[in-house]
């Protein structure tokens, strides 16, 4: 009964690879999010998804896109993997997009680009 | 652009030592909030404090929250090697996006 589950755990890929990482979460949430983790924890947010509509978008490469089918789901596709994309990516969901909302993270996707 | 500045960056302590993470924003803050991540782990919510000069407690853990709403800390008294881990504050400007700061990771030594 997780409730905010994301695939796969680890991915290692080539460079120039495209590959994506499926989030869903079970907690009625309406707003999703994708967070980047670098090798110094620096926690980064990428996009936030309200009920399927974008409503942050950081200054993210073109490479990167993300896609919410419904608002259970927020799936992050990323195409011409470098080098510098190997990190932790977390997705994450609150229950709106206020910032006084607890943020709950899924467990991490591990992406190590060779 | 505003940032939320945490301090120490690492901190190593004799089990039993007290430890505090400080967290300093640029700009008012309408609240901040602190997530621990365990090693290996994701960060997991612990607290979110709203008032000016609002402290609250959970068992050994202090929060702390800035009169001036610009700065918080989190104080562990009498630690633990179960509190090994990173502490992140996080806080909105009122601009709808929550922050993190850069963390405090924190080794505690048996």
């Amino acid at each position: 009964d997780t409730a905010v589950s994301q695939t796969p755990k680890y991915l290692v890929t080539q460079m120039g690879n495209d590959k994506s990482i499926k989030c869903e979460q079970n907690l009625g949430h309406d707003t999703m999010y994708w967070y980047k983790q670098d090798s110094k924890k620096f926690l980064k947010i990428m996009f936030s998804y309200n009920n399927k509509e974008l409503i942050i978008n950081e200054t993210v490469p073109n490479r990167f896109s993300p896609k919410s089918p419904d608002k259970a789901h927020l799936n992050l596709h990323i195409n011409s993997l470098e080098l510098g994309d190997s990190a932790v990516y977390f997705c994450a969901s609150s229950r709106g997009p206020s910032s006084g909302n607890t943020i709950y993270f899924g467990e991490g996707s591990w992406l190590t680009v060779v | 652009g505003q940032q939320v500045m945490q301090i120490p960056q690492y901190q190593h302590v004799q089990e039993g030592e007290d430890f505090t993470t400080y967290c300093n924003s640029s700009t008012t803050l309408s609240n901040i909030q602190w997530y621990k991540q365990r090693p290996g782990g994701h960060p997991v919510f612990l607290i979110q404090l709203v008032k000016s000069g609002e402290v609250k407690k959970q068992k050994r853990l202090t929060f702390q929250f800035g009169e001036a709403k610009k700065n918080s800390s989190l104080h562990i008294t009498a630690t633990q090697t179960t509190d090994v881990g990173t502490y992140f504050c996080a806080g909105d400007n009122q601009g709808g996006k929550l922050i993190f700061g850069q963390g405090t990771e924190l080794s505690v030594k048996p």
